[in-house]
């Protein structure tokens, strides 16, 4: 079945490090890759998204591109901040099922 | 509305009694799915709706789970005689299919069975 699994937390880096978290996925088909964040207190939220192979998702400094030949859509983030401290959590959705399947998710804390 | 909003935000219960658990989707999102999240974990899909039609209910884990969106937007999660296992975070989320394929999430209820 459809599966992702991500790299296992939790992370912890000092600001203006670099980050990778590394996402690999298992699907038939040709799915939609995601990655959610949760910032404390907080629902998940969309960080960035990527449709089709090669396809790069940016936002707020993250980037993520979907590789079909590798099946990973790895996040990236050349320069951390504190505020960046949340959960990930990588997913995907296979054309006409609709529903997301995700990661187990990794927590990333970022100190001072 | 301008977000998805659940409710409760929290909820406690005894073991053995039923809980619902509401969900108000994005005004004019056609499609609006349950997920349960375990602590530590990532969520898992339980359902999902077209307008008021459920599409998938795989992922309900046993009969004592149901869910229903009578008019094709607020949708209820209903869990009878409920079980200290069923403790978990329960989010939803809704989504169009013009807009893209991503799904925007609403806070989350977070259920405790004692």
């Amino acid at each position: 079945g459809d599966s992702v699994t991500q790299m296992e937390g939790p992370v912890t880096l000092s600001e203006e490090a670099f980050l990778t978290i590394n996402c690999t996925y298992t699907a038939t088909g040709y799915p939609s890759l995601f990655w959610y964040v949760q910032y404390p207190g907080e629902g998940l939220q969309l960080l960035l998204k990527a449709t089709k192979a090669d396809d790069k998702g940016s936002n707020k400094g993250f980037e993520a591109t979907y590789r079909k030949e590798t099946t990973s859509f790895h996040l990236e983030k050349g320069s951390v901040q504190v505020s960046d401290s949340a959960v990930y959590f990588c997913a995907l959705s296979v054309q006409g099922a609709q529903k997301l399947v995700f990661g187990q998710g990794t927590r990333l804390t970022i100190n001072p | 509305g301008a977000g998805v909003s659940q409710s409760p935000r929290y909820k406690v219960t005894k073991r053995g009694q039923d809980v619902a658990l509401r969900c108000d989707p994005i005004s004019g999102h056609v499609s609006l799915y349950w997920y349960r999240q375990a602590l530590g974990q990532g969520p898992e899909f339980l359902t999902y709706f077209n307008y008021e039609a459920q599409q998938d209910k795989s992922g309900l884990p046993n009969d004592r789970f149901s869910a229903e969106r009578p008019e094709g937007s607020i949708s209820t999660l209903t869990i009878q005689r409920t079980e200290q296992r069923d403790s978990a975070m329960y989010r939803c989320a809704s989504s169009h299919p013009f807009l893209g394929p991503e799904a925007f999430f609403g806070q989350g209820t977070r259920l405790t069975v004692v």
